[in-house]
């Protein structure tokens, strides 16, 4: 089945304890993307990947990083966690960027 | 990308078509109109996209109008699972700005027994 995965699907951490959320396609889509979703302020990109090795940022960078080393796998990393990356995070990919989007069920973060 | 403007929410009885409409009357000549979905809290799912005919899918419907500066999503048989928050997304076809995905408010929909 095709589809994007994420783990963790939740996770309670502390602040300034680095965490990273996995994300993988099995649709040998070359654009990936992360987004975070909070009340009142609706889904916005953190980063996209345009294919292996190509990362940039999107509306809301700060915080985070990512990396393509391989083509079915793109993680967010959050080196030093703060309370306001408590969030709702999507991770999607699409065959290239101008096509549809496949979105993962989410991991939602809290962070003490 | 051109900015998007859709109501806040819309109600619509189980069984009778969904029109949700969106505007967007500063779209240029390559930038497509998209829609998407997301049931609470899970993650959005696609809809339909189109340029300027109109397009049907096994999920919908999408009407674009001539000047192309509005557009409206047809669900034709609306079933309670059809509650969502729907988004209506212009892109452009190249590149730049237009490799991020801009979602904004969506109008949220509900399907009433």
């Amino acid at each position: 089945e095709a589809q994007v995965t994420q783990n963790p699907r939740y996770l309670i951490t502390v602040t300034g304890k680095k965490l990273t959320v996995t994300c993988s396609q099995n649709m040998n889509h070359e654009y990936m993307s992360w987004y975070r979703q909070d009340p009142g302020l609706g889904l916005r990109q953190i980063y996209y990947s345009m294919n292996v090795e190509v990362t940039d940022k999107g509306d809301v960078p700060e915080g985070y990083k990512v990396s393509r080393k391989e083509k079915r796998n793109f993680p967010l990393i959050l080196e030093s966690p703060s309370p306001n990356q408590t969030s709702l995070y999507f991770c999607a990919s699409s065959l290239a960027w101008n096509q549809p989007q496949h979105f993962g069920d989410g991991t939602r973060l809290s962070i003490l | 990308d051109a900015k998007t403007t859709q109501p806040t929410s819309m109600d619509c009885a189980e069984g009778r078509a969904a029109n949700l409409p969106c505007n967007h009357s500063t779209i240029s000549g390559n930038e497509y109109v998209y829609w998407y979905r997301q049931i609470h809290s899970q993650g959005p799912q696609y809809i339909i996209h189109g340029l300027k005919n109109n397009e049907t899918n096994e999920m919908a419907s999408l009407i674009i109008t001539e000047d192309r500066k509005s557009s409206t999503l047809i669900l034709p048989h609306a079933t309670l699972r059809d509650t969502a928050v729907y988004y209506c997304i212009v892109r452009g076809n190249s590149g730049g700005s237009n490799y991020k995905l801009t979602f904004g408010k969506g109008t949220l929909l509900t399907v009433n027994p």
